[in-house]
Order: structure tokens, then C-alpha cells, then sequence
């Protein structure tokens, strides 16, 4: 079955750093192009962040300099390393595929990152 | 940075049609793509390249673009259609994801 899973969200306090995963199974992560979408709570979605399959990478304003993303293809799992993380990073980090640059065609469930003291 | 604006409601009778709009600056010249999601779950992609329906999505379901506005079109609504429905972009000018402010439709 094609999907994405995600994991590793929790409670951070501000300031603090925290590495969410996505792994996928049915496709290969390498071959497709990889994004991180947020949504604060109540809001709406927000790109984050995107490798491709070259390896070049892209992040939004909001995040650059403080997220990274990767990818280990020998476990086919895409990461998001968060740092000097701030309340308003706190959403629900979405994993997306793109079979092109322009769309997502799938998304994982989802996972909650909260940034409180 | 490019914005894409869509209303924030729409209501709609069932099996009554409904039009949602995401209006942007020169959108016509850009592929829209749509995603519905409904309470607690992941987006889904329902439209893509303005006008196109991955497989699984109905035809009830469609897409169209031109001059100011892209519209996503849902005739013959059902309760199940009740949901908040995103539009999209890829600018390419800026390299950015851009999505539209959202849209919440309600089945009366």
C-alpha cells in the first residue's frame, strides 16, 4: 500500500529543537519529490519545506536557517530537524508527495508539534 | 510574495451545485490545484493542473481557470462533501508553495 507516516511530534519548549520522520512505503522517496505542509491550529496550510529528487532543497521564509529537511533512502524516510523552535511553529506537520514539482498528490495523517513553556 | 484569495464560506443545498473561487494575480497563467479536507484528517488532492481529477475522485468534481479566478466546481453536493477545500500554486518566481486562504463548505 502507497502511504506516508509520520512521527515524532510532541511538546517542545521554546527555543528547543525536535526531528519529525515520515516514512513511506509503496514508492521510493528518492525517486519522488518530498514536502513538509503545517497547519497551526484552526488555520490554514502552510508549505514548509521541500527536497527533490535531485537532492536540492527549499524551505519558506518562516523556517529558513532554523528547519532542515532530508532523506534516508536506505530506511525510505524523509526528516524535518526543527531548531529554535518558537510558539508559532506549533501545527500539525504534514509529509506530501509529489510524482511533480507542483502538487501533492499524497499526504500522511499528520503529526502535532507544540512549542510551550 | 504571490497570495491567493478564496471566500471564507460557502453554502450549499444538497444536490444543488457549488462554485468555490481563488482569485490571484494573473492566475490564469498558473496551474491551480484543489485539496478538500474534512475535520481531523490529512488533505486530499481533488483537481490538479486546473482541471484535472486524479483517479478516485468523482466527476462531480471539477476544475477550471481563466483571467483573475480559478474555480472549483461541485455539482450535485453531498452531505459528505462538507469540508474545507484549498486551492494552490507553485510560483515559480519565488520558488514557494502558495495556498489559498481556505474555504469551508456547509451542507444545508
Amino acid at each position: 500500500e502507497v502511504q506516508l507516516v509520520e512521527s515524532g511530534g510532541g511538546l517542545v519548549q521554546p527555543g528547543g529543537s525536535l526531528r519529525v520522520s515520515c516514512a513511506a512505503s509503496g514508492f521510493i522517496v528518492s525517486s519522488d519529490y518530498m514536502y513538509w505542509v503545517r497547519q497551526a491550529p484552526g488555520k490554514g496550510l502552510e508549505w514548509v519545506s521541500a527536497i527533490f529528487t535531485g537532492g536540492n532543497t527549499y524551505y519558506a521564509d518562516s523556517v529558513r536557517g532554523r528547519f532542515t529537511i532530508s532523506r534516508d533512502n536506505s530506511r525510505n524516510t524523509l526528516f524535518l530537524q526543527m531548531n529554535s523552535l518558537r510558539p508559532d511553529d506549533t501545527a500539525v506537520y504534514y509529509c506530501a508527495r509529489g510524482k511533480v514539482n507542483w502538487y501533492f498528490d499524497l499526504w500522511g495523517r499528520g503529526t502535532l508539534v507544540t512549542v510551550s513553556s | 510574495s504571490y497570495v491567493l484569495t478564496q471566500p471564507p464560506s460557502v453554502s450549499v443545498a444538497p444536490g444543488q451545485t457549488a462554485r468555490i473561487t481563488c482569485g490571484g494575480n494573473n492566475i490564469g497563467s498558473k496551474d491551480v490545484h484543489w485539496y478538500q479536507q474534512k475535520p481531523g484528517q490529512a488533505p486530499v488532492l481533488v483537481v490538479y493542473d486546473d482541471s484535472d481529477r486524479p483517479s478516485g475522485i468523482p466527476e462531480r468534481f471539477s476544475g477550471s481557470n481563466s483571467g483573475k479566478t480559478a474555480t472549483l466546481t461541485i455539482s450535485r453536493v453531498e452531505a459528505g462533501d462538507e469540508a474545507d477545500y484549498y486551492c494552490q500554486v507553485w510560483d515559480s518566481h519565488s520558488d514557494n508553495y502558495v495556498f489559498g486562504t481556505g474555504t469551508r463548505v456547509t451542507v444545508l
